[in-house]
């Protein structure tokens, strides 16, 4: 099955800097890659997401970027701000109508002002 | 404003009780899936469900099972808990297929089974 591995489990940025979270995927029919933010003691919810079809997405401070070739996709998050600081997931869809997303192990990214 | 709702919040059992955790969400969704979240494990997919009585299993179903009797409720039952299933349970929904995926999550069950 579909394995998603993400790279930094910490990352700590200072506020106005960039932070860059990179995951791989093992499921080369995966065509859905989704990141979703886990604050402190909270749920987790969605933030954007990138379909195979592209290679770039923007929404607001956040881009996130495909590599399909590599197998690869990141989170770019720029400008951080302090209410950055959470544990950032990233999964994979993998092909077929299961619905199933594989989740990476997180990481928790810290801005610091 | 969607929502997808859990009870308990927080429940202590001992080894060997009985455990239900409910889940709840008012989109009328028809995929609903359970996640246990461990301290860098990530979430990791115990069942899935496609619509009432058709589930199917996740990655770690060993030790649960579902029941899916309405299509907005879905509940995850631990018979006989052991204390290797502490941990932090998320139910989600699915916003629908394409063209999103998104899926909602409930606030989450701490779970110490002692």
């Amino acid at each position: 099955g579909e394995k998603v591995e993400q790279h930094e489990s910490t990352l700590s940025v200072r506020e106005g800097d960039s932070a860059v979270i990179n995951c791989t995927y093992t499921d080369t029919a995966s065509s859905y890659f989704p990141w979703y933010k886990q604050e402190a003691g909270k749920s987790l919810h969605f933030v954007i997401d990138i379909r195979s079809n592209v290679d770039r997405k923007q929404s607001q401070r956040l881009i996130v970027l495909l590599d399909k070739k590599a197998k690869r996709f990141s989170l770019h998050i720029t400008a951080t701000q302090p209410e950055d600081s959470a544990i950032y997931f990233c999964a994979a869809r993998s092909g077929g109508s299961n619905a199933k997303l594989t989740f990476g192990k997180g990481t928790k990214l810290s801005v610091k002002s | 404003d969607m929502k997808v709702t859990q009870m308990p919040r927080y429940l202590i059992k001992r080894m060997g009780e009985n455990v239900l955790l409910e889940c709840g969400q008012d989109m009328s969704h028809e995929t609903m899936y359970w996640y246990r979240q461990d301290p860098g494990l990530g979430l990791q997919l115990i069942y899935i469900s496609y619509d009432v009585d058709s589930n199917s299993e996740g990655d770690i179903p060993k030790g649960y099972r579902v029941s899916r009797k309405k299509r907005e409720h879905f509940s995850l039952i631990l018979d006989s808990a052991k204390t290797n299933q502490t941990s932090v349970y998320f139910c989600a929904s699915l916003l629908g297929d394409i063209p999103s995926y998104e899926q909602y999550f409930g606030p989450g069950t701490r779970l110490t089974v002692l």
